[in-house]
């Protein structure tokens, strides 16, 4: 079946502008996820919906950054007049959590779409 | 603060070669996932080890876990150089509402070579 699937794959922006990136979910994950990579680096959390639950918002690095997810599909993250500091590669996941007998229900193995490359000039 | 550290940060192995790469973690968590990263391509899931003593495999690599030293390793045997990748430990934050979020290591660059 499809995977998570994000766009554009590629952004280019001037410093100062707004960029809106998309994700799409596997169909019927509950939970989605957004980080980000700069170059060379590991993954940094970013933000967190689950159902209708609030969202965990305590991984965006500044209220130039906000996010927002419609139910359970297509969520979108937007960063506001946007630095170089931003340039980096944005990655969504999303996952389905299970409750496995014995284990608390958060076991949630999470799928990565391709990701967007941001670069602010 | 839950912080996870890899160790080696770069590791150049010979084919035909065995080698560990480990990941420590700095707080109590029993869920640490292993992911792979081709050059500009997204993370591919490898293993979830989901209590202590686990230990799974596929192909040439084996991930284990042991919760009471915080510590999982992902072995290599035998490297061939499709092996050649970056790889990554994540571990869940336990509780609350933040439990889904994953904390990744720095990553471990993965060179094989004739």
């Amino acid at each position: 079946g499809a995977g998570v699937s994000q766009s554009p794959s590629n952004k280019v922006t001037e410093k100062g502008k707004d960029v809106e990136l998309r994700c799409d979910p596997i169909s019927g994950h509950t939970a989605l996820y957004w980080y980000r990579q700069r170059l060379g680096q590991g993954l940094e959390f970013l933000i967190y919906f689950q159902g209708n639950s609030a969202p965990d918002k305590s991984g965006l690095p500044s209220d130039r950054f906000s996010a927002e997810r419609t139910g359970e599909s297509v969520s979108t993250l937007t960063i506001q007049r946007t630095q170089q500091e931003d340039s980096a590669v944005y990655l969504c996941a999303s996952s389905l959590p299970r409750r496995l007998a014995g284990y608390a229900p958060s076991y949630n193995e999470q799928f990565f779409g391709p990701g967007t490359r941001l670069t602010v000039l | 603060e839950l912080k996870v550290e890899q160790n080696p940060l770069f590791l150049s192995m010979q084919e035909g070669k065995n080698y560990t790469i480990y990941c420590n973690y700095s707080t109590t968590s029993d869920r640490l996932y292993w992911y792979r990263q081709d050059p500009g391509k997204s993370l591919e899931s490898l293993f979830v080890l989901l209590s202590n003593g686990a230990v799974k495999q596929e192909g040439r690599l084996m991930a284990s876990l042991d919760t009471k030293a915080r510590l999982s390793t992902l072995h290599i045997t035998a490297a061939v150089h499709d092996l050649s990748a970056t790889y990554f430990c994540a571990v869940t934050n336990a509780g609350g509402t933040s439990y889904g979020k994953l904390t990744f290591g720095q990553g471990t660059i993965l060179t094989v070579h004739p």
